[in-house]
Order: structure tokens, then sequence, then C-alpha cells
């Protein structure tokens, strides 16, 4: 079964980098993930597309401060020079051909 | 390039059937590059992801909700639809639309409160 796992929290101050991760369950390590955006009483907003060798596509005015890079079944977000926008929920999530779509449970990221 | 507007009544009562659709601007609800999606988000807790309808006519429903939900295309209206039935309070949420596999671009969103 396809699922992915984020830690629940995580919190950095402003001006510095964070790096949050989604871990793919078991046998699902090459599945590319999407990594997605969701400020405060706001919708969703897509981030970027990221492969499982690391290569990733933003999307359209997404700051160079967010990247992403992949090792293995963990795919990974990094977020530099941290401004307090950027305080949110990320949520990863994946899909596959004729089986169940998935999200991630989310992190909550705090700017101190 | 694409854009999503869902729209739909705000308030459904139980055991009722929640009906929504999603308005697609700027592209084809035709386009082979798009699975066109419905997910939801209860209040105060993460996404769920309901189910896709693919140009092709091809369908991907929750495990959890088959049973209740259909996505539909109407391509002379360029839109999509949910219908979600025998709905309960469980059902309340902000639903959304979004269009790739990727879910980009996402709709802003509607809330459908489930009560009599």
């Amino acid at each position: 079964q396809l699922v992915l796992t984020q830690s629940p929290s995580a919190s950095a101050s402003l001006g510095a980098s964070v790096k949050l991760t989604c871990t793919l369950s078991s046998g699902h390590s090459s599945y590319a993930i999407a990594w997605h955006q969701q400020q405060p009483e706001k919708g969703p907003r897509y981030l970027m597309r990221l492969n499982s060798d690391g290569s990733h596509s933003k999307g359209d005015g997404i700051p160079d401060r967010f990247s992403g890079s992949s090792s293995g079944a963990e795919r990974y977000l990094t977020i530099s020079s941290l401004q307090s926008e950027d305080e949110a929920d990320y949520y990863c999530q994946t899909w596959g051909t004729g089986i169940p779509w998935v999200f991630g449970g989310g992190t909550k990221l705090t700017v101190l | 390039q694409v854009q999503l507007q869902e729209s739909g009544p705000g308030l459904v009562k139980p055991s009722e059937t929640l009906s929504l659709t999603c308005s697609v601007s700027g592209g084809s609800v035709s386009s082979s590059s798009y699975y066109w999606s419905w997910i939801r988000q209860p209040p105060g807790k993460g996404l769920e992801w309901i189910g896709y309808i693919y140009y092709s006519g091809s369908i991907n429903y929750n495990p959890s909700l088959k049973s209740r939900v259909t996505i539909s295309v109407d391509t002379s209206k360029n839109q999509f639809s949910l219908n979600l039935t025998s709905v309960t309070a469980a059902d309340t949420a902000v639903y959304y639309c979004a269009g790739g596999q990727s879910l980009n671009p996402w709709g802003q969103g509607t809330l459908v409160t489930v009560s009599s």
C-alpha cells in the first residue's frame, strides 16, 4: 500500500533554512511526489514536482528559496532564507496508474 | 494557463447528495495533459484525495468513498463534476478541484456543510 509519512511539525528561525521530509512506503521508492503549501486560511498551492532522481519542476512564481531533493525513499523540501509568509502547512502527494492517490499527513512549519 | 473554479451549494442535508462543479478556463477539459481531481479537507484536518477522471473517461476513486462517489465530465461546458451520495456530517469539508497528476493547478475551494 502506498503511504506517505511526514513529521507533524517543524520550526526554524526567520532567515534560516529548514528541510522537510516526506517518506515513501516500502517498495515505492521510485515514485515522484509533489509538494504543496497551504498558508493559514488559504487553499493549497502547488510548489513543485519532485522526481526520484532529485530533478524537480516548480510552479509558476515559486521563489528560488524553495528547492527539492531526493534520497532513496525520502523526498525533501528545503526552504532557505525563511520568511514569515513561509509559515504554513506543507503536504506531499503522490500518484500512480490505477491506484489510489495519496497525501502525507502534512507538516506544520512555524517560523520563529 | 489553466484556472479552476468550484461551484455548488454550501449546505446539504444529511442523507442527500452533494453535487459540485469545477469550471475549467484557459484550457480544455478534454486535454490529455490533465487528470481532473477532487480533493477535500475537513475543518482542522489534512487533505483527502477523492478521485479523478481522465479525458479518456478513465476513473479512479478513493476506496473509502468509492461506493458513494461519481466524477463526470461535461465537455460542452468545459466542466467536471462531483456527486457524493448519502452524506453525513463527516462529509463537511472544503472541497477542491485540481488538475494534473501533481495537482497543478488547484481551485480556490468551496466549503460544504452537511446539516439539517
